[in-house]
């Protein structure tokens, strides 16, 4: 089954500083969301992205896919203590399924 | 508010003993599905479901069931709990291909 993988596994950075994880995906897609989850609760849904779009924003937050690369980027801007969590990528189909990766574990250093 | 209510939080059972986690959201949502999340690796697909009485097998279906008689509810059944089943369990809610909304987890322990 499709499952995406996430790079890098574990990032660490000062409070400010931008965070930026990579997911790749191994079939094609409808979409490709990212969430977060604190430690041990439900995910959040925090961004969607369609096939045939290339770049989109929410607040502090920046995705970008590369359907030509399987590829997508989170990026997390002027990053806060509040934002230490895991983010996954998922990849959607057109058959509903989301296929997660293994996650990114961001911790925010104050 | 929307929601999506997992039943128990936390749940420790022995070997053997049937259990069920129950699942409800309140957003007529046409999809639901079930996961399990273990370290490092992520989260897999148990079943899920596109409507009522219409549930499908997801990557990781062995020794599960589940029943969808309501549009709201999806309880997950472990007929015969193995000590391999201890997991972190979500029930997740979608209305298509869009974004989802995951319940709070159940923490299961069997010994």
């Amino acid at each position: 089954s499709q499952q995406g993988e996430e790079d890098p596994q574990a990032l660490s950075i000062q409070e400010g500083e931008n965070a930026t994880m990579n997911c790749s995906y191994k079939t094609s897609i409808n979409n490709l969301q990212w969430y977060r989850q604190n430690s041990g609760r439900g995910l959040v849904h925090l961004i969607l992205i369609r096939s045939n779009e290339r770049e989109k924003h929410s607040g502090r937050l920046r995705v970008t896919l590369d359907t030509s690369k399987k590829s997508s980027s989170l990026l997390i801007t002027a990053s806060r203590a509040a934002d230490t969590a895991s983010y996954f990528c998922a990849e959607g189909g057109n058959d509903y399924k989301l296929s997660f990766g293994a996650g990114t574990t961001v911790t925010v250093r104050a | 508010e929307a929601q999506v209510t997992q039943n128990p939080r936390y749940l420790i059972t022995v070997t053997g003993k049937k259990l069920t986690v129950t699942c409800s959201q309140n957003m007529n949502h046409e999809y639901m599905s079930w996961y399990r999340q273990d370290p490092g690796l992520g989260l897999r697909q148990i079943y899920y479901s596109m409507n009522v009485e219409v549930t499908d097998k997801g990557d990781v279906p062995e020794g599960y069931k589940v029943s969808r008689k309501e549009k709201r509810n999806f309880p997950l059944i472990l007929e015969s709990p193995s000590p391999n089943q201890t997991s972190l369990y979500f029930c997740a809610s979608s209305p298509g291909s869009r974004e989802a909304f995951f319940g709070q987890g159940t923490r299961l322990t069997v010994v």
